[in-house]
């Protein structure tokens, strides 16, 4: 079964911090990947998208990807107690499918 | 533009019984996904409509489970009779493309 792996956590950083989440992958010809923000009670959240090997960096957040490795991480730099949230990692499978699977999910909490 | 929308947000029901669950998708998206998460698990895919159709059914669990999107717009999961390890979050979830725009789920729990 292709799975997609997190550490549950819960991942604790001061504030301030640079908050380091990561994730990997059994299907080597995934293409795409997601990291989600979960606040509790509500909805996941797409917060970044990478699909080429390297770094892409959206305002605090930095998403890296190593596909000979399978193993994708999220960045937070300067992290706030307002991200403390649940961080969910998706990939996309090989076969041309959109359709995600899920890790289970990395608990951050940011404390002052 | 409005969300995803799912109803009820919270259900507990009796072993047995029967449950509908509802999903309102963001109008103009034709993809409508539903997925389940039981506590302390991954949030696992359970079927895909494109439209109305049944796209792919491959994560339903049992025949117990019903999912139906007539006229291609709301879509409703029905659990019939449900069972203990029926409990969890149900997700839906509706894209243009390929980003996922999720509901706040229903907890469904069955007692």
């Amino acid at each position: 079964q292709k799975e997609v792996e997190q550490n549950s956590g819960p991942l604790s950083v001061p504030e301030g911090a640079i908050a380091s989440l990561n994730c990997t992958y059994s299907d080597r010809g995934s293409q795409s990947f997601f990291w989600y923000r979960q606040y509790s009670g509500k909805s996941p959240e797409l917060i970044m998208s990478i699909y080429s090997n390297g770094d892409k960096e959206d305002g605090r957040f930095t998403a890296q990807l190593n596909k000979a490795s399978q193993y994708v991480s999220l960045l937070i730099r300067d992290s706030q107690p307002s991200d403390s949230a649940t961080y969910l990692c998706a990939g996309t499978p090989s076969g041309g499918s959109y359709i995600p699977t899920f890790g289970r999910g990395t608990s951050l909490i940011v404390h002052p | 533009e409005a969300g995803v929308t799912q109803f009820p947000s919270h259900s507990v029901i009796e072993k047995g019984q029967t449950v509908t669950l509802r999903c309102d998708p963001i109008s103009g998206h034709d993809n409508l996904y539903w997925y389940r998460r039981v506590m302390g698990k991954e949030i696992k895919f359970l079927l895909h409509f494109v439209k109305e159709s049944k796209q792919d059914e491959s994560g339903m669990p049992n025949n117990r489970f019903l999912a139906e999107r007539t006229g291609g717009t709301y879509s409703t999961l029905k659990v019939q009779p449900a069972e203990l390890e029926d409990s969890g979050v149900y997700f839906c979830a509706s894209s243009h493309k390929e980003t996922l725009h999720f509901g706040n789920g229903t907890r469904l729990t069955v007692t």
